[in-house]
């Protein structure tokens, strides 16, 4: 069983539509949250990260959130553009102070924005 | 400044041959890890160095190995090619180790295995 699982796992949307994405996840304890955009092709890269201890974190129409008593975080996209299609991955970084970069990544979430 | 560099973008190798993966970090980066991503298993980790050492190794053979030089360029070698070792294979880069280091990661170098 995964530490880190996604859902859903692939999501179709109309361009200018909100949608949340969902990540629950078993590591703990952990240092941080990330959640990643991966166009085809390319690698991820970061969208936003949290600490275990913050609740939400935005970057621009990126708003993550994260409850650590139920293990689990959101990532909603608001006024989705057809630019958001892509893989969204929830990732779980070591604990605070292991000195290691050996990040653990979820499933991932396949979303695609039609006009 | 420059991002992760990751060559060759593209390899085709056929089954039993070997192949080497480049790794260019950003900039005063010392740590690289890499990671396997296949559409079944997602992202997985593979290994990572850090001042020329292998600090961490993931659940793969030993066909996989790999090394980091002293300005920091890794790379990573696969012996005796599967037709399962065929994926985008990934390399991040960070300033230093531990858990609240940002990894920036390269475009990948797709490897195909006929």
């Amino acid at each position: 069983k995964n530490q880190v699982e996604q859902s859903p796992q692939s999501l179709i949307i109309l361009e200018g539509k909100n949608c949340t994405l969902q990540c629950n996840y078993t590591v703990s304890p952990f240092s941080n949250l990330r959640w990643y955009k991966q166009d085809t092709g390319r690698g991820p890269v970061s969208l936003t990260i949290m600490t275990f201890s913050e609740n939400t974190k935005s970057n621009g129409r990126y708003t993550a959130t994260l409850d650590a008593d139920t293990k689990q975080s959101s990532l909603h996209i608001t006024a989705s553009q057809l630019s958001d299609s892509a893989s969204y991955i929830c990732v779980v970084s070591p604990p605070y102070g292991g000195a290691t970069n050996k990040l653990i990544f979820g499933t991932g979430t396949l979303l695609a924005v039609q006009p | 400044k420059a991002g992760v560099t990751q060559t060759p973008r593209y390899l085709i190798k056929t089954r039993g041959q070997q192949v080497t993966l480049s790794c260019s970090p950003i900039s005063g980066h010392r740590s690289v890890s890499w990671y396997q991503q296949t559409p079944g298993q997602g992202l997985q980790f593979l290994f990572e160095y850090f001042s020329e050492t292998q600090r961490n190794k993931g659940n793969f053979p030993g066909r996989f190995s790999g090394r980091q030089f002293s300005n920091s360029r890794s790379e990573m070698n696969v012996s005796t090619l599967e037709l399962g070792d065929s994926a985008l294979y990934l390399c991040a880069s960070s300033p230093n180790r531990g858990g609240n280091t940002e990894a920036f990661f390269g475009q990948g170098t797709r490897l195909t295995v006929v």
